[in-house]
């Protein structure tokens, strides 16, 4: 089974710290991503990986960074945690292929920002 | 820029009956890809259902099937004989085809519930 892991279920953070949020996929996918999911909102692509080293901004990167060094780990980093920014995050991975390659999901982190 | 839209907020539906969840988007290609994910409650998100816009037969999946009507820039998924296991969150997807970035635009996703 194809597995995308994020390191905390629930995370309690107060306002200013830095955040790490750690995903690692085992697969060997070439794409990477983080999202946020709000009530209403749906998801919404923080910022995408499609190699080492390499990323994009997504639609909402503003107060977010991203680290790729190896692969299979992709890391949303808050840099100053804002109330603003309590939500759940998604990490997700997929082959580059053209269309309707199926994503896969981890399972979710749920951060509060106090 | 493309838009996925779901205006069900939230649904029901008696366990066995049939349910269709609504979703419309807006684009100006002619190449692109439509998803339907399912998230359980606290469970990770996974694929239910694909569409590929060229391909005019509709999708089905055993008990899960679509409506695509590509004129209309509508996609609905129809459950069938639903079950409590289709407890879960629906958000429909899209992807250009041309795109090998798997970035997909997602709707604002509804909520179902099946009754016993």
């Amino acid at each position: 089974d194809v597995k995308v892991t994020q390191s905390s279920r629930y995370l309690v953070k107060r306002t200013g710290e830095k955040v790490f949020l750690e995903c690692v996929q085992d697969m060997d996918h070439e794409n990477m991503f983080w999202y946020r999911q709000d009530p209403g909102l749906g998801l919404r692509l923080i910022y995408f990986s499609y190699d080492v080293k390499m990323k994009e901004k997504g639609d909402i990167p503003e107060g977010y960074s991203v680290s790729r060094e190896k692969k299979e780990r992709f890391s949303l980093i808050l840099e100053s945690a804002s109330t603003n920014q309590t939500s759940m995050y998604l990490c997700a991975s997929s082959l580059p292929r053209p269309g309707g390659t199926e994503a896969f999901f981890g399972q979710g982190t749920r951060l509060t920002v106090v | 820029a493309q838009t996925v839209t779901q205006s069900q907020p939230e649904m029901s539906v008696q366990e066995a009956e049939t349910v269709t969840l609504s979703c419309t988007y807006d684009t100006s290609e002619s190449n692109y890809y439509l998803f339907w994910y399912k998230q359980p409650p606290s469970r990770q998100m996974i694929l239910v259902i694909r569409q590929e816009a060229y391909k005019q037969q509709n999708a089905t999946e055993n008990r899960f099937s679509v409506n695509f009507q590509k004129a209309a820039k509508s996609f609905s998924l129809k459950i069938s004989d639903s079950q409590l296991g289709d407890t879960a969150m629906y958000f429909c997807a899209f992807i250009r085809g041309s795109s090998n970035t798997g970035k997909l635009i997602f709707g604002q996703g509804t909520t179902l519930q099946v009754k016993p």
